[in-house]
C-alpha cells in the first residue's frame, strides 16, 4: 500500500489466511527487485527476488509479481503465520548491477492467531 | 548462507564524540559495501558506497566529512561517526556485494544512541 507522511502502512491478516503486500518502484530502468523482510531490531533478511526480464516467480509460500508497466511490484504469502510478523521492504537496484539498492517505504505485516 | 557481522550491536556515547561502527565479511570477499541509515518506522536509506581501496561516494545530502568511511580491506568497511549529535541516534545497516557472484547480504544493523 502507499504510505502517507512518515508512518509504515500497516496489513492485518488472520493466520492461515493470504498475505498481499504491494509496493511502487521509482525508476523504470532498474533491473532488479528483492523483497525483504525486517524483524524488529534486526537487519533486513532476504526473501525473494525477481528480474526485470520476468513478470513472476514462485518461491516457498511466497510469489513476487512484477508489473514493469505501471512500476509496481508484489509480494503474496500464502497460509500467513505468526512469524510473518515483520516490516516488508521491497528494493530496486536502480543502478544495474551494482549492487546499490533503493528501498521502499514498507508495509507493516501483523498476523493475528 | 554468508555472514555479514556488524560491530557493535548497540552503542550510547555522549554528544561530540566520535563513535566507529565496523562492517566484516566473514566468509567471503567484498569489493562493494553499502552503508544505510534507518529512523524508527522509517525506511531504509543509503547513505553511502564503500569502495575497497578507493574512496567512498555518497549520496546527496549526506555529509561526508561527519560520516567517515574507510574500506581497507576485502572484507572490512567503517563508518565512523564524527561530532556526534542526538538526531544521529539511528539504526546504522551495512550490506556487502560478494566479490564473485555479485550477491548481496546485510547485517543485522548496529543502533546508535546519542546522549
Amino acid at each position: 500500500g502507499e504510505s502517507v507522511g512518515l508512518h509504515l502502512p500497516t496489513l492485518s491478516v488472520q493466520e492461515g489466511d493470504n498475505s498481499i503486500i504491494n509496493c511502487a518502484y521509482s525508476n523504470s530502468a532498474s533491473d532488479y527487485f528483492i523483497w525483504y523482510k525486517q524483524e524488529s531490531g534486526k537487519g533486513p533478511q532476504f526473501i525473494i527476488d525477481i528480474r526485470s526480464n520476468m513478470d513472476k516467480r514462485q518461491g516457498q509460500r511466497v510469489t513476487v509479481l512484477l508489473n514493469k508497466t505501471v512500476k509496481h511490484l508484489s509480494l503474496q504469502i500464502a497460509a500467513t503465520q505468526p512469524g510473518d510478523s515483520a516490516v516488508y521492504f521491497c528494493a530496486e537496484n536502480s543502478v544495474v548491477n551494482t549492487g546499490k539498492l533503493i528501498f521502499g517505504q514498507g508495509t507493516t505485516l501483523q498476523v493475528k492467531p | 548462507g554468508a555472514v555479514v557481522s556488524q560491530h557493535p550491536s548497540r552503542v550510547i556515547c555522549k554528544s561530540g564524540t566520535s563513535v566507529k561502527i565496523e562492517c566484516r565479511s566473514l566468509d567471503f570477499q567484498a569489493t562493494t559495501m553499502f552503508w544505510y541509515r534507518q529512523f524508527p518506522k522509517q525506511s531504509l536509506m543509503l547513505m553511502a558506497t564503500s569502495n575497497e581501496g578507493s574512496k567512498a561516494t555518497y549520496e546527496q545530502g549526506v555529509e561526508k566529512d561527519k560520516f567517515l568511511i574507510n574500506h581497507a580491506s576485502l572484507t572490512l568497511s567503517t563508518l565512523t561517526v564524527t561530532s556526534a549529535h542526538p538526531e544521529d541516534s539511528s539504526f546504522y545497516i551495512c550490506s556487502a556485494r560478494e566479490v564473485y557472484t555479485g550477491e548481496l547480504f546485510f547485517g543485522e544493523g548496529s543502533r546508535l544512541t546519542v546522549l
